[in-house]
């Protein structure tokens, strides 16, 4: 069965310091992946998603996420965080089937220290 | 353009009551999908339709119904509701069906149950 975790529930980060986000993803084959940010009182908003190809994939918002076929991980990674980039974080995994279910992580809350 | 858009934004029921949640995807998009979002968890899948079919559906009791109108906006209806119904759900839309499309959320609909 298709699955998510995150390990992290929730990590505080200096401004300016760099973040990286752990993903380990369950699947049988090679799957969608993707990495949503949720702010307090807001949707879901896509940072980046990894279908093939470069395993190394560029988002919005300066984030980065490496896609690691032999670790089943899929990490998240910021340079420089901003105080604007504390919110919610998903981890999903997406089925290749006809249809669009999508698998969400139990997410980590980041928490930015001026 | 107008993104998602879900009413109401937040509802408070009883146990017992139907509640039905409401959801006009991104114009041009044939595809809803809906899920529950318990607080402190990732959002889960409850179901997908695509063209006013339904393309999937997740891990939900029959309580749980849902119908996509010729405009492509969404209904979700909870029957014989339960505390462990209170949760955020919220409604993406997607162009097309499967293959990983992005899914664009919308805010959400805070179900409230007493």
């Amino acid at each position: 069965a298709q699955s998510v975790t995150q390990p992290d529930i929730h990590i505080t980060v200096s401004e300016g310091a760099s973040l990286e986000l752990r993903c380990n993803y369950s699947y049988g084959a090679t799957p969608y992946l993707f990495w949503y940010v949720q702010s307090p009182g807001q949707g879901l908003q896509l940072l980046l998603k990894y279908f093939s190809g470069d395993t190394l994939v560029q988002g919005i918002k300066g984030f980065e996420a490496e896609f690691k076929r032999s670790q089943s991980s899929f990490n998240l990674r910021k340079p420089s965080v901003h105080w604007s980039d504390a919110a919610e974080y998903f981890c999903a995994v997406g089925a290749k089937t006809s249809y669009d279910k999508v698998i969400f992580g139990p997410g980590t809350s980041l928490s930015v220290i001026p | 353009d107008a993104g998602v858009t879900q009413s109401p934004t937040h509802l408070i029921k009883t146990r017992g009551q139907h509640v039905t949640l409401r959801c006009s995807p991104i114009s041009g998009h044939k595809s809803v999908s809906w899920y529950q979002q318990v607080l402190g968890q990732g959002p889960q899948f409850i179901f997908q339709y695509y063209e006013k079919e339904e393309r999937g559906r997740g891990n939900f009791p029959d309580r749980f119904s849902a119908r996509q109108f010729p405009n492509y906006s969404s209904e979700l209806n909870v029957n014989a509701l339960l505390l462990g119904d209170s949760a955020l759900y919220l409604c993406a839309s997607s162009s097309a069906s499967g293959g990983g499309n992005e899914q664009f959320f919308g805010p959400g609909t805070r179900l409230t149950v007493l």
